[in-house]
């Protein structure tokens, strides 16, 4: 079965400073793996996907998460945080020849000026 | 385009009242399903369905019921609501059933209380 975790419920920084948000999963076969964004009394949006293609992968605003197959990661990075990005970010997997997605619980980022 | 559309956006009803969850799409998806988000659970699987006339359970298909008779529509029943089902309900869809590698699109969710 598969699942993922995201290490740490609510991560803060600064405007300016590196974002890094954390999900390991755990799959039987290759997975597909992606990061949603969720910003209050909204629906998910997705950020960027990773199918097997280039291992480092690159999103909407500013996002990246590279696949490290040999740790079983799939960490979500932005160099430059911006107060706009103050949102909750949900890791999913899911693999082929299923259309279920499992989510992890999902980490709030909270960005100071 | 309107994506995927969840009807109604607020709801609060009394224990043992029944509602129905509506949902549609305007995308042709294959692929529809129905999660429940609660704080610090991430979002957990209902139901979905992979095309007209199929269906099958989740994670927590407990109190809930659906069918699907369209490809648009995929509603969610709550038989006979509890407290336990206060949350906020996602209907998403995607392409591609079976693939895993194509994103779901998600609604702008149904928040639900239950006294």
């Amino acid at each position: 079965a598969q699942s993922v975790t995201q290490l740490g419920s609510h991560v803060s920084v600064s405007e300016g400073a590196l974002v890094l948000l954390r999900c390991n999963y755990s799959s039987s076969v290759p997975p597909y793996l992606f990061w949603y964004v969720q910003y209050p009394n909204q629906g998910l949006q997705l950020l960027l996907k990773y199918t097997s293609a280039a291992t480092l992968v690159k999103g909407i605003n500013g996002f990246e998460a590279e696949f490290k197959k040999s740790e079983t990661s799939f960490h979500l990075t932005k160099p430059s945080a911006h107060m706009s990005d103050a949102a909750e970010y949900f890791c999913a997997v899911s693999e082929a020849g299923y259309s279920t997605l499992t989510f992890g619980k999902g980490t709030m980022l909270l960005v100071s000026p | 385009n309107a994506g995927v559309t969840q009807t109604p956006k607020f709801q609060v009803l009394k224990t043992g009242q029944s509602m129905t969850l509506q949902c549609a799409q305007d995308m042709n998806h294959e692929y529809m399903s129905w999660y429940r988000q609660d704080p610090g659970m991430g979002l957990r699987l209902i139901h979905y369905s992979v095309g007209a006339g199929i269906t099958d359970q989740g994670e927590v298909p407990n109190g809930y019921n659906v069918s699907r008779s369209t490809t648009e529509d995929f509603p969610l029943r709550l038989l006979s609501a509890a407290p336990s089902q206060t949350s906020v309900y996602f209907c998403a869809s995607s392409s591609g059933v079976g693939m895993g590698n194509q994103p779901q699109h998600f609604g702008d969710g149904t928040r639900l209380s239950i006294l």
